[in-house]
């Protein structure tokens, strides 16, 4: 079973639409993560979260909100999407913090147009 | 601040052959260091793990051993398989406490030919 879950898995957005990314995990974590991938870049931290009703930023904010309404729950939310946002975008989660494993969704590729 | 470098961006090897990729590290912390591994159209996952107890990491026949003198982490595979063809990621775990995070290499396209 697919402990970390991510919907939509693609996305065509609008530029200055509203887009929200959604991801679910059954682990049990306490720790989840959002991260953009782009070529070029590797894998870039954007919002991380510790604990239910608190995020916290990461090394690229800019531009996006998270929301952790519960343990399982993370979003990802792109008020005023850009074509720059557009990448492939994966949440994680982990039992603690950076020196503990991740586990990885499948991703979500979002295109801005 | 922490930092992680891989500079091969893309290796091309027929199968059999050895793997050798390059990573070094920056961190004024003890690290934890890992490689994840990205296979077409799925998210990274961890395909080994080192800190400074153990010193070396095996797992499915690739193995990394870190050097604190030289502050590398290269991972090594002595006879590749078309199968291992994917990304690979050097990762550093980098920060104390909730602010812990894992900060990701560029990464390493292997290309692996029949």
């Amino acid at each position: 079973e697919a402990a970390v879950t991510q919907s939509p898995r693609s996305k065509v957005a609008v530029t200055g639409g509203k887009v929200t990314l959604s991801c679910h995990q059954t682990n049990n974590h306490d720790y989840m993560y959002w991260y953009r991938q782009d070529t070029g870049h590797g894998l870039r931290l954007i919002h991380y979260s510790y604990v239910a009703d608190s995020t916290e930023k990461g090394d690229i904010p800019d531009g996006y909100k998270a929301s952790r309404p519960s343990q399982e729950n993370f979003s990802l939310i792109l008020e005023l999407a850009s074509l720059s946002q557009t990448a492939v975008y994966f949440c994680a989660s982990s039992d603690w913090g950076g020196g503990d494993t991740q586990y990885f969704g499948p991703g979500t590729r979002l295109l801005v147009l | 601040g922490d930092s992680v470098t891989q500079m091969q961006g893309q290796v091309t090897l027929s199968e059999d052959d050895f793997l050798f990729i390059n990573c070094t590290y920056s961190t004024t912390w003890y690290p934890t260091l890992f490689w994840y591994v990205q296979y077409p159209g799925e998210g990274p996952q961890l395909l080994l793990k080192v800190t400074t107890a153990n010193n070396k990491g095996i797992s499915r026949g690739f193995e990394a051993t870190y050097d604190k003198r030289t502050t590398s982490f290269h991972l090594q595979k002595a006879s590749v398989q078309e199968s291992d063809s994917a990304v690979y990621y050097c990762v550093l775990g980098s920060g104390t406490g909730n602010t812990r995070k894992l900060i990701f290499g560029l990464g390493t396209t292997l290309q692996v030919q029949p």
